[in-house]
């Protein structure tokens, strides 16, 4: 199974700064013929489905802010919220769906500092 | 629109089994794989397995194999999960969600299971 890790676990930022995710996979996700990464990002909040923030993993998800955004290709990837608004206070998750157990992160639940 | 309406939270004992059904509509429901996931109280997902609606296909999480059992019945455009064997810690919210080629965008509402003597 590929392993999916996330850090920092929790992370508290300021409104209107810079929070930045990140997640590595355990084996690559980059498949090559195509030359997409098979990972994705998703923001949880209390008592809701997670909701698809980014696919390919820098590609954003019609209806989604452009203050996030997704990078990184292999292992190693980012997800950055530019200017971190009250309703972006929520739990964080990637998942690659490379090969299955289309495995996810353990989250990172990001607060208002 | 595209939604997936799930059946209603349920209390099971442990040792019996749960059966969860999941409705598409919005889209063809042979179109999309159907996937399963399942979250504990104050934790992360657990990825379960899909299921193909048009083939009866499925793949299901080594972790739950012969305890997991997919299938569809495509007159009525629903999916199942069936989990057998219940134990305490399979207490948590499983969703369904429509597979795309570029992950996971529509999910269900959740089905709240709580297993309990």
């Amino acid at each position: 199974d590929i392993v999916m890790t996330q850090s920092p676990d929790s992370l508290a930022v300021s409104l209107g700064e810079r929070a930045t995710i990140n997640c590595k996979s355990s084996q690559s996700v980059l498949y090559s013929p195509n030359n997409k990464n098979y990972l994705g990002w998703y923001q949880q909040k209390p008592r809701q489905p997670p909701r698809l923030l980014i696919y390919w993993a820098s590609t954003r998800e019609s209806g989604v802010p452009d203050r996030f955004s997704g990078s990184g290709s292999g292992t190693d990837f980012t997800l950055t919220i530019s200017s971190l608004q009250a309703e972006d206070v929520a739990v964080y998750y990637c998942q690659q769906y490379y090969s299955p157990p289309h495995t996810f992160g353990q989250g990172t639940k990001v607060e208002i500092k | 629109q595209v939604q997936l309406v799930q059946s209603g939270a349920e209390v099971k004992m442990p040792g019996v089994s749960l059966k969860v059904s999941c409705k598409p509509s919005g889209y063809t429901f042979t179109d999309s794989f159907i996937h399963w996931v399942r979250q504990a109280p104050g934790q992360g997902f657990e990825w379960m397995g899909w299921i193909d609606p048009k083939s009866g296909g499925t793949n299901y999480a080594q972790k739950f194999q012969g305890r997991v059992t997919m299938t569809r019945d495509t007159s009525i455009s629903t999916v199942y999960m069936e989990l057998s064997t219940l134990r305490s810690d399979d207490a948590a919210v499983y969703y369904c969600a429509r597979g795309d080629s570029n992950g996971t965008r529509f999910w269900g509402q959740g089905s709240l299971v709580t297993v309990s003597s």
